[in-house]
Formats: C-alpha cells, structure tokens, sequence
C-alpha cells in the first residue's frame, strides 16, 4: 500500500518569503518514483519534478528545491522567494514498482496563498 | 515534452443525460492511459486505468457501468459518464504512459469540468 502525506492544508506567506511544502510518504516498494505538482486556479496539473527513490541529492531549479530525505520518508519543497504566481494547490505523489509504476497515489494537496 | 489534451475543458449537462469525455496523446503513443476524479479541495483519487485494445481496470468503488472506458487506440481514450446525477459532478483528469519513456512518468490532461444541473 502506498500512502502520501501532505500534514499543511493552507499556507499563507507573504510575498518574497521562502516557504517549505512538507511530505511524508509510505511504502513497502524499494524503488520508487516521487512527483511533486502544481495545480493553479485553473486546473491544469503542472508536473515539477519527479525522483528516483536512489537518488537521494537534493535539487535545485531556479527558486524551487528539494529535499530528498529517505531516513525519514520525506520529500520536501522549498520555494524561495515567493511570488503571487505561485498561489496553488500542491500535490506530492508517489507511484512505486509493485505497481509497475502505474498507480500513482496523491497526497491531498497544500494550498499556498502567497500575499502581495 | 508530452502533450495530452482533454475534450471538453467544460461541460454543462442535465441529469441522466450521458457525456463522453476525450482524451487525447498529441505527440507520442500511450499504452495506457488513467482517469482521475478530484472533487473540489480535494485530491486526485485513481478510477480506472485502460489499456489499449483491453478492458479498462476499475479501482474499487468505481461503478464500471457507471463511467464507460474505451481505449480503442494509442492516442485516444474515452470516458462516457452514463446517465450523469448531480453527485458526479467533478473535476475530471486523464494521464497517459508513453511507450518509450521512463518508468513512472506520466503526463496529465488539463482536466474537464463537469456539472451535472
């Protein structure tokens, strides 16, 4: 069984403010792939980045990062700077090989409400 | 990268009518493609998952005869949502599986909302 956690269900920061978007996730899988997604007002899913459950460096992409932490399970995402652009739900998702990869289970989303 | 389109973005329907759902692989052929429900402020929950030229696999709870699958080529899956209530009203999304990707990745439709009167 796979399980994702995302414990914040709205953040509100203030513009120009980091914030981190926590996610704990479960699995009996070895190997695995982990997703983070923005979904604006709109809808539309916006794949940000997916991580092989090996690959434990963390990444950096402009003012997104990742902390890839597989002692504790976690998958966490930090937006620098924020920006009113960045008000969105975020969803982690975890799809893993007993699956075939296929099925991947979402976590219910933090909502980020950045403040101009 | 990998386009998938949705048809419609919108629709507005009358209950116990029927509405047919697209979804479409612009750029690569999808083996299998997913739908998703997600209804406001809450996450996307797997219904089914269709192969092409196989029947689609229903997660539990999800009424088969209820939201008709068809995957009946690489590039195209249907989901028809038979004589539609007010309660399946929802945000509707699909993903599909590129043959010759990585594992693991899948890329997601723009989603359609349906609002059943």
């Amino acid at each position: 069984a796979q399980k994702v956690t995302q414990a914040q269900t709205e953040i509100s920061v203030v513009e120009k403010e980091d914030v981190t978007l926590d996610c704990v996730y479960e699995t009996r899988d070895t190997t695995y792939y982990l997703f983070w997604y923005k979904q604006p007002p709109s809808g539309e899913l916006v794949f940000l980045i997916r991580r092989n459950s090996f690959d434990e460096q963390n990444e950096i992409s402009g003012r997104y990062s990742w902390n890839f932490q597989k002692s504790t399970s976690s998958f966490n995402f930090t937006i620098t700077a924020s920006q009113v652009v960045d008000s969105a739900v975020y969803f982690c998702a975890l799809s893993g090989l007993s699956g075939g990869y296929q099925k991947v289970t979402f976590g219910t989303g933090t909502k980020l409400q950045v403040i101009p | 990268g990998a386009v998938v389109s949705q048809h419609p973005s919108r629709v507005i329907c009358k209950s116990g009518t029927s509405v047919k759902i697209e979804c479409r692989s612009l750029d690569f052929q999808a083996t299998t493609m997913f739908w998703y429900r997600q209804f406001p402020k809450k996450s996307l929950m797997l219904m089914a998952t269709s192969n092409e030229g196989s029947k689609a696999t229903y997660e539990q709870g999800v009424e088969k005869d209820k939201f008709l699958i068809n995957h009946a080529s690489l590039t195209l899956s249907t989901l028809t949502v038979t004589s539609a209530h007010p309660e399946d009203s929802s945000f509707y999304i699909c993903s599909a599986r590129a043959q010759d990707r990585g594992r693991g990745e899948q890329f997601f439709g723009p989603g359609t909302r349906l609002t059943v009167l």
